[in-house]
C-alpha cells in the first residue's frame, strides 16, 4: 500500500532562515508527488510537482523540492522564509498501481517568526 | 473567474438530519472530487467524478452520496448524518490533462459541518 509520511508536525524557524519541510514516501515504483500549502480557513493551494525529469522542482512563492528516489523523499525548500510562509504544508503522491486516489500526508504546520 | 467554490460555508446539524453540500467549478475541468480533512489526517477522498454523469466511491465514502449533474458542479449529500461526520469538507476540480488525481487539484474554500 502506498503510504506519505511528514515526520514533522510543525517546523519553526526565524525569518530569513532557510526553511525545510520534510516528506518521505512508500511506493514500489515512481510516484507523482505533490506539495500543497493550506493557510488558515482556507482550500489547499498548489505549490509544486514532480513526475518525471529533473529531480529539482521548482514552484510556486520561491519554493522548490528535491526528488530522491534512494531516500524516498521529496522535501520541500525554500532559501529565505518568510512570516507570511506561516501556513499548513501537505505533501501528496500519486501511484498509477495503487488505483485512483491522492494519498495526502498528515501536515506540517510551518510557523515563521519574525 | 471565481474557481472553485462551496455552499454552505458552515452548517451545524443534530444526528440524524440530512443536508446537501454544493461545489461549482467555473474551470470547465472534467474531474471533481471530495474530501474531508480531519485533524492529523490529512485530506481523505470521500467520491469523486470524472465527468457528467458518473461518480466513483473514493476511501471513505460510507454515508455519503454525491451526483454530477452538470459538468460544473459536484453535490455532496449525506442522508442521516452522523457525529462521525464532523469534519471539514474539501471540493476540487482538476483539469483533463493525464487523468484524475495525476493533475494539479484547485480547491475550493471548504464548508465546516458539525454534527450533534
Amino acid at each position: 500500500a502506498q503510504s506519505v509520511a511528514q515526520p514533522e508536525d510543525q517546523v519553526n524557524v526565524a525569518e530569513g532562515n532557510p526553511l525545510t519541510v520534510k516528506c518521505t514516501y512508500s511506493v514500489s515504483g515512481n510516484p507523482y508527488l505533490f506539495w500543497y500549502v493550506q493557510y488558515p480557513n482556507r482550500g489547499l493551494q498548489f505549490l509544486l510537482k514532480y513526475i518525471t525529469g529533473d529531480n529539482l522542482v521548482k514552484g510556486s512563492y520561491g519554493f522548490e523540492a528535491e526528488f530522491n528516489k534512494s531516500q524516498t523523499s521529496f522535501h520541500l525548500k525554500k532559501p529565505s522564509a518568510l512570516v507570511s510562509d506561516s501556513a499548513l504544508y501537505f505533501c501528496a503522491l500519486y501511484f498509477w498501481a495503487a488505483g485512483n486516489k491522492l494519498t495526502f500526508g498528515g501536515g506540517t504546520r510551518v510557523l515563521v517568526k519574525p | 473567474n471565481a474557481g472553485v467554490t462551496q455552499t454552505p460555508k458552515f452548517r451545524v446539524l443534530k444526528t440524524g438530519q440530512s443536508m446537501t453540500l454544493l461545489c461549482a467549478q467555473d474551470m470547465n475541468h472534467e474531474y471533481m472530487y471530495w474530501y474531508r480533512q480531519d485533524p492529523g489526517m490529512g485530506l481523505r477522498l470521500i467520491h469523486y467524478s470524472v465527468g457528467e454523469g458518473t461518480t466513483a466511491k473514493g476511501e471513505v465514502p460510507d454515508g455519503y452520496n454525491v451526483s454530477r449533474l452538470k459538468k460544473q458542479n459536484f453535490l455532496l449529500g449525506l442522508e442521516s448524518a452522523a457525529p462521525s461526520q464532523t469534519s471539514v469538507y474539501f471540493c476540487a476540480s482538476s483539469g483533463a490533462g493525464g487523468g484524475p488525481f495525476r493533475e494539479t487539484q484547485y480547491f475550493g474554500p471548504g464548508t465546516r459541518l458539525l454534527v450533534l
